[in-house]
């Protein structure tokens, strides 16, 4: 097990809300990555936290924000809320601050907007 | 632009014969490339990387920067093979933003 936890596992909302997503890794995991993967596609890259600030971002609105704690968790939240962000959300952490290591994905949480 | 194409969705072969996952890249640098696998009911995790040369599990790759291409190969298939794979691109730039590829799914028929 990489011990990379995310939650909720599923998650339901209507266009228009707000969400949080968690992400829980273990120590020594310093850099913490977040991807969307819609159905059928490779995930795609949102950003990246290193030491809880914003190292990188993708193509993505800054409705998409971002948290990383000192205790090796980590938040994506996701603003006004469309139907085109239902997809699987993954995190990944990295052990150090190397941007060429290795990535361990957590399992995902599934995120429907009706 | 930084882009990874796997141009099968779909490879089905039976077991014991070759396997081939095909990738292609775009980039202008000098990229790592990695291949990832998920099983069912399992998170994406490394399978290989191309700096490492190392074979896992029977596959190997190669980095051909002439065709710009990062194949994934394993002489012969195991039932246990069968699985997504997503080939992905790391750019040269300060974080660690993987750029991935649709993915193959690999089925391995006994």
């Amino acid at each position: 097990e990489t011990g990379v936890t995310q939650s909720p596992t599923h998650l339901i909302k209507t266009r228009g809300q707000q969400v949080t997503l968690r992400c829980s890794s273990q120590s020594g995991h310093n850099t913490v990555s977040w991807y969307q993967q819609a159905l059928g596609q490779g995930p795609q890259f949102i950003f990246q936290y290193y030491r809880e600030e914003e190292n990188g971002r993708g193509n993505f609105p800054p409705r998409f924000s971002g948290l990383q704690f000192p205790n090796y968790s980590s938040e994506l939240n996701v603003n006004a809320l469309e139907l085109d962000d239902s997809a699987l959300y993954l995190c990944a952490a990295t052990l150090g601050g190397g941007s060429r290591s290795e990535q361990f994905f957590g399992p995902g949480t599934r995120l429907t907007v009706l | 632009a930084q882009r990874v194409t796997q141009p099968e969705k779909l490879l089905s072969v039976f077991k014991g014969a070759p396997v081939e996952l095909k990738c292609n890249y775009s980039y202008s640098g000098s990229p790592e490339l990695f291949w990832y696998v998920q099983y069912s009911r399992q998170r994406l995790q490394l399978l290989l990387r191309h700096i490492s040369r190392e074979s896992i599990k029977g596959f190997t790759a190669d980095l051909n920067k002439g065709e710009t291409s990062f194949h994934l190969k394993k002489p012969f298939a195991q039932e246990e093979d069968s699985a997504m794979y997503y080939c992905a691109l790391h750019g040269s730039s300060n974080t660690g933003k993987l750029i991935f590829g649709q993915g193959t799914t690999l089925q391995v028929k006994p």
